[in-house]
């Protein structure tokens, strides 16, 4: 299957500073991108859904001045989780589905991210 | 509204055969995925059904019933390594994914 690539895996940051998560397609073109976060013993949140080139489309809830998400090429998302707070603390995944009849969604590795 | 509903939790033995059902309610309907996530990792693609019927890949199979609004994941020859959370997910007429709570299935030996 295609492989998507999240880095970092894991990141610890102090309150008040911001983080960057990037997530690559390696060998596709990734049309749209999901940002998805995670509680434990939850299911998947959907944040927002980007499309290369245009403004990402967040979900309900989600603050887009907090969380920044940036589409610029075929391959590659950013999350900036700005002024990171405990709560912010999660398991944040990407994914990224290609064009095409096959609608299937990649996932990247994950983040854990803890906000000390 | 939209809604995928699962069961919370199941437990199964080693070696046996355990069928996670899977039923949804989208806007417009483009197919139903299978994933399974192990704890802390991210989910792993299992399963795509967009026609009626039963897709077969080694161990695990899955169903779909589009008249019905139903599938489901069917497990043979459990192993340990099985337990984890299956979450299913429909795919609505805009290509959105809408999620279910994930089961969580629990391997005894």
């Amino acid at each position: 299957g295609a492989v998507v690539s999240q880095h970092p895996s894991r990141v610890i940051c102090k309150s008040g500073t911001s983080v960057k998560i990037e997530c690559r397609s390696l060998d596709f073109q990734a049309t749209t991108m999901f940002w998805y976060r995670q509680f434990p013993k939850q299911s998947l949140m959907l944040m927002a859904t980007s499309n290369e080139g245009s403004k990402a489309t967040y979900e309900q809830g989600v603050e887009k001045d907090k969380f920044l998400i940036n589409h610029a090429s075929l391959t590659l998302s950013t999350l900036t989780v700005t002024s990171a707070h405990p709560e912010d603390s999660s398991f944040y995944i990407c994914s990224a589905r290609g064009s095409g009849d096959y609608p299937e969604a990649f996932f990247g590795q994950g983040t854990r991210l803890t906000v000390v | 509204g939209q809604n995928i509903d699962q069961p919370t939790e199941m437990t199964a033995t080693e070696g046996a055969i355990v069928q996670i059902n899977c039923t949804y309610q989208t806007s417009g309907f483009n197919g139903l995925f299978w994933y399974q996530q192990h704890a802390g990792e991210a989910p792993t693609f299992l399963s795509y059904n967009v026609l009626d019927g039963l897709e077969e890949k080694g161990r695990f199979s899955s169903f779909l019933s589009r008249s019905k609004g139903y599938s489901y994941l069917l497990l043979k020859e459990l192993q340990m390594k099985d337990s984890a959370s299956y979450l299913c997910a429909g795919i609505d007429s805009n290509y959105q994914l809408i999620w279910g709570a994930g089961t969580k299935l629990i391997i005894k030996p």
